[in-house]
């Protein structure tokens, strides 16, 4: 069972750079997002999709944009990278309609801005 | 705003150490409270939850208690193995209200099981 896939695992950028990373489910969920996880300070969101066609701010949105492609695929774009965006990325995806429901993640994205 | 205060780690414990990861809560309501639990290089993976006051969730030899009066959500397990050595998350979700379905996540504890 695939569930949450992350491309790429590893990324190295210079500052200025832009990229994308991509998340795709086979779950059928309805609700998807991305977090950042940095040192000593947990998993933060960065934007999440409740629904196929929409998507909404997280807490730490700034320097981000995001693409719900599809039902299955969720995508955080880098305009312009920075050193303060060196984290491990994670996407999940959950059914979606209850607040009390299971998130499944991806292995995450470690990426470096240089 | 919501909040999750876990203890600091790194924690080190012999195998078939009792353990014990302090988690406590700052939320309006009545939050889902949940433990989540992460392998070396892998993403998260939901250990237990409990949906409201006094519920127990429990899996895998974990057990944690919802507790509304002392806001807490202590992660426990009577007998540890190496192979739960792992980073430990505890998070919560408003159940009502603006970002119902957004967790809010603890900052992380360690553990390190030796033989």
């Amino acid at each position: 069972n695939a569930g949450v896939t992350q491309t790429p695992k590893f990324q190295v950028l210079k500052t200025g750079q832009s990229m994308t990373l991509q998340c795709a489910q086979d779950m059928n969920h309805n609700s998807m997002y991305w977090y950042r996880q940095d040192p000593g300070m947990g998993l933060r969101l960065i934007y999440y999709s409740a629904s196929e066609g929409t998507t909404d701010k997280g807490e730490v949105p700034n320097g981000y944009n995001v693409s719900r492609l599809n039902k299955r695929e969720f995508s955080l774009r880098l305009e312009s990278a920075a050193p303060s965006q060196t984290s491990v990325y994670f996407c999940a995806s959950s059914e979606g309609g209850s607040p009390n429901e299971k998130l499944f993640f991806g292995s995450g994205t470690q990426l470096s801005v240089l | 705003g919501n909040s999750v205060t876990q203890m600091e780690g790194p924690v080190t414990l012999s195998e078939e150490a009792f353990l014990t990861i302090n988690c406590t809560y700052t939320a309006t309501g009545y939050p889902s409270l949940f433990w989540y639990v992460q392998y070396p290089g892998e993403g998260l993976q939901l250990l237990l939850k409990a949906t409201k006051a006094d519920d127990k969730g429990s899996n895998k030899g974990f057990e944690a208690t919802y507790r509304k009066e002392t806001t807490s959500f202590h992660l426990e397990k009577g007998s540890v193995q190496v192979s739960d050595s792992a980073v430990y998350f505890c998070a919560l979700s408003p159940n009502s209200g603006a970002g119902s379905y957004q967790l809010t996540f603890g900052k992380g504890t360690k553990l390190s099981v030796i033989p």
